[in-house]
């Protein structure tokens, strides 16, 4: 079956303009988690989706990010007034739904989108 | 602050020795863990986990081992082969709270030498 896709692959940006990107999960995933890669760091965590809902989004850095989910299948994050700080590999991965505490669901990732705003 | 921990960023080890990879973390309502492989342009791939109540688990050529007290963990690879030359990633989870987003240390870049 196919995996997580996610697009564009690579998406160069102005400083100030507005940026979408898209991701696919697994079918039958309900889980949705975004996570953001800069150079030389692990993944960051930015928000997880449970359904169409935002369950967690403390990871989101401040108010111009903002992701959605409205079928609770793709979702889309997107990013208003990038800056050059925002540059860095956007990471998407789904899972099973939680079963609730002490129980984990293994994250399968797509291959990332790679931001680069000049 | 960092809460997971890779203080080695590159290992080189030669083909079929034993290849050990480190991880410490500081949260101590992390309660699961995992690694992940990465080759470039692709996404992590899952490799192997542990829950806290053990302080082992095996699968074929990789072993993870768990010292709770100490906050460490380590990935131990044997045989190792070429192709697991990749940057590896250790991870945790506070499952207790219900969250399952990760939190994931910064890699080790693992190079096989043939």
């Amino acid at each position: 079956g196919a995996g997580v896709s996610q697009t564009p692959s690579n998406k160069v940006t102005e400083k100030g303009k507005y940026v979408e990107l898209r991701c696919d999960p697994i079918s039958g995933h309900t889980a949705l988690y975004w996570y953001r890669q800069s150079l030389g760091q692990g993944p960051e965590f930015l928000i997880y989706f449970q359904g169409t809902g935002a369950a967690d989004d403390s990871g989101l850095p401040n108010d111009r990010f903002f992701a959605v989910r409205p079928e609770g299948s793709v979702s889309t994050l997107k990013i208003q007034r990038t800056e050059r700080g925002d540059s860095a590999v956007y990471l998407c991965a789904s899972s099973l739904a939680s079963r609730g505490p002490r129980s984990y669901n293994e994250q399968f990732f797509g291959p990332g989108t790679r931001l680069t705003v000049l | 602050d960092q809460q997971v921990k890779q203080n080695s960023p590159s290992l080189s080890v030669q083909e079929g020795r034993i290849s050990i990879l480190n991880c410490d973390y500081t949260n101590s309502m992390f309660d699961y863990f995992l690694w992940y492989k990465k080759y470039p342009a692709e996404g992590p791939t899952f490799l192997i986990s542990i829950s806290s109540i053990k302080d082992k688990n095996e699968d074929g050529r990789f072993t993870v081992f768990l010292n709770k007290s100490a906050k460490h963990l380590s990935l131990h690879i044997v045989p190792s082969q070429p192709g697991d030359s990749a940057v590896y990633f250790c991870a945790a989870s506070a499952t207790q709270t219900g969250a399952n987003n990760l939190f994931f240390g910064t890699g080790t870049r693992l190079t096989v030498i043939p």
